[in-house]
């Protein structure tokens, strides 16, 4: 299994604009998620999705949409890119292991907003 | 708002003694708690989870949880250099919906 993979590694936009950030799992996990980390500091949640066709906000879902067609696809959708939204963005995947959920982390989308 | 507090650091330790890093969470309900490691320029990788009080034990790490308290604990016996990292403590419903994480500690073990 790859696990959850991540593309691109490093992107650098301009201000305004767009880009998808790709994330796939090929683990059959229902649950999956976007976080984002600034330096220093913890991870934030972004979106969720908790099976095909089924997503929800986090805690910062402003500036950024999501979508989920299939199990294994979760893309993150940047409009009109601004600088607070330079960060390290990571899709995670989880299941319902024996006693609750256990999340697994892709490498992760470094993005520079100038 | 549900909140997730660690020390930040940076905890430095020699090599071979005990690491204790510490988490506090604000969510009576939570039900899921989970130590999670980072290497530097690199993704999070889960180390250890509990989810009933008391002691859990896996090779060199222990996980402490005392939900009374909202307190949950890692220990790192016998720390080695390569155990320099940051350790993010994660706190989670029953439904896989509402991971919240905290600022992470910095954790760096002197040789």
């Amino acid at each position: 299994n790859a696990g959850v993979t991540q593309t691109p590694k490093f992107r650098i936009l301009k201000i305004g604009q767009s880009m998808t950030l790709q994330c796939t799992q090929d683990m059959n996990h229902n649950y999956m998620y976007w976080y984002r980390q600034d330096p220093g500091m913890g991870l934030k949640l972004i979106y969720y999705s908790v099976g095909a066709g089924i997503t929800d906000k986090g805690e910062v879902p402003n500036g950024y949409n999501v979508s989920r067609s299939t199990t294994e696809d979760f893309p993150l959708r940047l409009e009109l890119a601004a600088p607070s939204q330079t960060s390290v963005y990571f899709c995670a995947s989880s299941y319902l292991g024996d006693r609750g959920y256990e999340q697994y982390f892709g490498p992760g989308t470094r993005l520079t907003v100038t | 708002q549900k909140e997730v507090e660690q020390n930040s650091g940076p905890l430095s330790v020699p090599e071979g003694a005990i690491a204790s890093l510490n988490c506090t969470y604000s969510d009576r309900g939570s039900q899921s708690f989970f130590w999670y490691r980072q290497y530097s320029g690199k993704s999070p990788e889960l180390i250890m989870f509990i989810y009933s009080n008391g002691d859990k034990e896996d090779g060199r790490f222990t996980a402490q949880l005392n939900k009374a308290s909202q307190y949950v604990s890692l220990l790192i016996r016998d720390s080695q250099p390569s155990d320099s990292a940051t350790y993010l403590c994660a706190v989670g419903d029953n439904y896989g919906q509402n991971f919240v994480f905290g600022p992470g500690t910095r954790l760096s073990v002197l040789p």
